[in-house]
């Protein structure tokens, strides 16, 4: 059974970063073909895809964003860290993670998200 | 970066009522095209890969179609635990990945 579950800071300051955890189980980040990524839906809009990282330490990063983001992964730990730099309110939102197949790039997995808040 | 066009952005109906969404590309994606179902407090479901791929575990009633830049999602009777908002995401260019607006389907 494949699960995925973030955690990390329900509320953050503007200006600071954030540090959410993927910790997931049922498959391994050492698997060819697999990766794990981050996705955020700030409320009423549309999911945005963030970033993602492969098996082999490929990384891929939403140009718009990518300045502030930062992913890796801990494949004893099972476990995959987003980090966003300079928190604005606009970067409210619920953020999840997913596990990704490279056949057809598919995220055919995802954990259930955690709401981050940004306000002072 | 390639846009997806969703209509409608939401839609009422009654439990045993056809369902069609529809999604568009701005450019051909072939068939690099998935669906999910979003509910507030749970994970997302992904229901259909590819476009017309049923993922594992989905019920039939779920059925995907097109290519190119048209796709279609269709739920074939509607049943109580599908009111939900649905989007579809190419995965034709990676960088980066885009999902359409949504379609919000609702009890009427």
């Amino acid at each position: 059974q494949i699960t995925l579950k973030e955690s990390g800071p329900t509320l953050v300051r503007p200006t600071q970063t954030l540090t959410l955890t993927c910790t997931f189980s049922g498959f391994s980040l050492t698997t060819s073909g697999v990766g794990v990524g981050w996705i955020r839906q700030s409320p009423g809009k549309a999911p945005q895809w963030l970033t993602l990282i492969y098996w082999d330490d490929d990384k891929l990063y939403n140009p718009s964003l990518r300045s502030r983001l930062t992913i890796t992964k801990d494949t004893s730990k099972n476990q995959v860290v987003l980090t966003m730099t300079n928190m604005d309110p606009v970067d409210t939102a619920t953020y999840y993670c997913a596990r990704l197949t490279t056949m057809v790039n598919v995220l055919d997995y995802w954990g259930q998200g955690t709401l981050v808040t940004v306000s002072s | 970066d390639i846009q997806m066009t969703q209509s409608p952005s939401s839609l009422s109906a009654s439990v045993g009522d056809r369902v069609t969404i529809t999604c568009r590309a701005s450019q051909s994606i072939t068939r690099y095209l998935n669906w999910y179902q979003f509910k507030s407090g749970k994970a997302p479901k992904l229901l259909i890969y590819a476009a017309s791929n049923l993922q594992g575990g989905v019920p039939s009633r779920f059925s995907g179609s097109g290519s190119g830049t048209d796709f279609t999602l269709t739920i074939s009777s509607l049943q109580p635990e599908d009111f939900a908002t649905y989007y579809c995401q190419q995965s034709y260019s990676i960088r980066p990945l885009t999902f359409g607006g949504g379609t919000r389907v609702e009890i009427k």
